[in-house]
Formats: structure tokens, sequence, C-alpha cells
């Protein structure tokens, strides 16, 4: 299987910060990684896949890089509605996708 | 629009059965494949279980044999049918529509969740 790793577990940051996720994979995934955001008590919402590719009406402060195994979601200027927690998601091996165990996003 | 909506979710007691569905609207169950995603309280996203469209089934190792998904294509809904039910079971079930985007070969995602049903065994 496919382990995710995403760090750092939590974070602290302000309205107006740029921040930056990670996402490791415990084997090369190329770019099939996908974002989603989880508001407390929501679903989870896709944000970015393909590693890079913005979904549909998803604001543009957000964006995701990488391949291989090391993936970053770099949010530019963080909005109050974007304190959530992020999951990665890899797609590489369907249809047993595994997902990272998240980062809480909070206000410092 | 595109939605799908979860229900049948309740308290059962360990060792018993619920059966889940997932009502879809704006699109049409037997032409996409649904996924089954699980959040137990606290805790992560962990994927359950898919049906193609054409049909074919893959369950996570947590839940096969005890787990089948299913659907009526004349309801456009999808089932979820959860025997043996332990303790570790008790999460939140989302449905969720997985789409394929081709660009560099070919990508998975999942882009449309329903609110979710909450399932707790405990006695």
């Amino acid at each position: 299987d496919i382990r995710m790793t995403q760090s750092p577990s939590s974070l602290s940051a302000s309205v107006g910060d740029r921040v930056t996720l990670t996402c490791r994979a415990s084997q090369s995934i190329s770019t099939k990684l996908n974002w989603y955001q989880q508001r407390p008590g929501k679903a989870p919402r896709l944000l970015i896949y393909a590693a890079s590719s913005l979904q549909s009406g998803v604001p543009s402060r957000f964006s995701g890089s990488g391949s291989g195994t090391d993936f970053t979601l770099t949010i530019s200027s963080l909005q109050p509605e974007d304190f959530a927690t992020y999951y990665c998601q890899q797609s590489y091996s369907p249809p047993m996708y595994t997902f990272g165990q998240g980062t809480k996003l909070e206000i410092k | 629009e595109v939605h799908l909506v979860e229900s049948g979710g309740g308290l059962v007691q360990p060792g018993g059965s619920l059966r889940l569905s997932c009502a879809a609207s704006g699109l049409t169950v037997s032409d996409n494949y649904i996924n089954w995603v699980r959040q137990a309280p606290g805790k992560g996203l962990e994927w359950v279980s898919v049906i193609y469209a054409g049909g074919d089934t893959y369950y996570a190792d947590s839940v096969k044999g005890r787990f089948t998904i299913s659907r009526d294509n004349s309801k456009n809904t999808v089932y979820l049918q959860m025997n043996s039910l332990r303790a570790e079971d008790t999460a939140v079930y989302y449905c969720a529509r997985e789409t394929v985007a081709v660009a560099r070969g070919y990508h998975f995602y999942m882009d449309v969740w329903g609110k979710g049903a909450t399932v707790t065994v405990s006695s």
C-alpha cells in the first residue's frame, strides 16, 4: 500500500499569511495527487487534482506543486474561510486510494 | 447541478447490519464511478469501496467480506450494505463521485461529495 504522510499535523497562521503544506508519498506516484479541504462538520471539498490543476470554482490563492514523492499545497494569502483541515490523496493505484492523515490549519 | 445525498445511518449493535443509500441527482450513477469514503470520529479519511460504471466493485481490506456495494439504476441510487459491524466501523460515511481527467495520463479524483451519514456501532 502507498502511504501518504502530511506535515505538519497542525499549523497556526494569521489572515493574510502565506502557508505551505507538505505531503510525501511512500513511493513515486508521478503527479497522481489530489488535495481536499474539510471544514468542521462538512464534507471534503476538492481543491487540486493532478498535483497542480485547480478545480473549477476554487480560488486562485490555492496552488499545488510537486511530483514523484513530494508535494506541496500553498495558500498565498489566508482568508478566514481557509481555516480547515487539508488532506492529500494519492490516485496512483486505483481503486485503492489512500489519504494523508491531514493538516489542521488554525487561526493564530 | 449535481448532488449526492446519503441516508440510512444510525445506531446498531456490534454484529448487526445496516444499509446506506446514496441518491444521486444531476448525474447517472450507472455512467459514473461512485465511492464510499468514511471518517471515524476525530480521524482522517479512509476509502471504503467503489462501484465502477461497468459494474466492477472493489473494497478496502478492512471491510472486504462484510460490506457490499451495489446500485439500482432505476432509482439512480448506490447502496452500501454493511454486515457484521464492529465498533471500529463507527464513522461518517460519505459517497463521492470519481471523475477522470486526461492530461499527460489519467488522473482520478473525487469531485462531488454528499454530506455524509453517521453510523454508530455500539451496544
